[in-house]
């Protein structure tokens, strides 16, 4: 079975403080994303990365950067958390199409910031 | 351009009642089609998925969906709902050389007894 893991189930920040969020697959997937999750909105997507060091922008970049140093590893960086970034973050991953490849998703991390 | 709909915020239905959560999609070219349920406070689980061949896919938990092309729907289906049903469910859409899936905004099942 694939497993995704989520670094955090809850993290609670304040207001301009930096927010890593990390996520590890044991699948040797080749796509790794990152989604938030809003009441009312559905899943929207942040950054996905196809490949070590490559990435590319989603629907919702703005405020979010992504480092992808490792195949099974997928970090989500706030640079400056704000009140309008809490919200539920899902990681997920697929194996070689982003498109039409089964995602697997970790178990979200739920970040409040004050 | 490339959506999905879930027309029905919610869907209500009383255990041991067929239940049907309805999806529908508009893309450009073969579409492949997914539904995924998701429990509070947890992430999304896979159910099924439609990619080709027969029209009606069976999925985990007893959970089955019917692909209609000249409708462009996939709506999610179970014979018997149970309590444990309840959950909040997804459609998504991808189609091949696309970068992502396109999600609907999520139905939420409950299931009375």
């Amino acid at each position: 079975d694939v497993k995704v893991t989520q670094s955090s189930r809850y993290l609670v920040k304040r207001t301009g403080e930096k927010v890593f969020l990390e996520c590890v697959q044991d699948m040797d997937h080749e796509n790794m994303f990152w989604y938030r999750q809003d009441p009312g909105l559905g899943l929207r997507l942040i950054y996905f990365s196809y490949d070590v060091k490559m990435k590319e922008k989603g629907d919702i970049p703005e405020g979010y950067s992504v480092s992808r140093e490792k195949k099974e590893r997928f970090s989500l960086i706030l640079e400056s958390a704000s009140t309008n970034q809490t919200s539920m973050y899902l990681c997920a991953s697929s194996l070689a199409s982003p498109s039409t490849d089964t995602q697997y998703f970790g178990p979200g991390t739920r970040l409040t910031v004050l | 351009a490339q959506s999905v709909a879930q027309p029905e915020d919610q869907v209500n239905v009383a255990e041991g009642n067929p239940l049907t959560v309805k999806c529908t999609y508009s893309v450009s070219g073969n579409p492949y089609l997914f539904w995924y349920v998701q429990y509070p406070n947890r992430g999304l689980q896979f159910l099924l998925k439609y990619i080709t061949g027969d029209n009606l896919v069976k999925g985990s938990y007893g959970f089955e969906a019917e692909f209609n092309k000249s409708q462009t729907s996939f709506h999610l289906k179970k014979p018997s709902a149970l309590v444990s049903d309840s959950a909040l469910y997804f459609c998504a859409v991808g189609v091949y050389n696309f970068n992502k899936f396109y999600f609907g905004s999520g139905t939420k099942l409950n299931v009375k007894p």
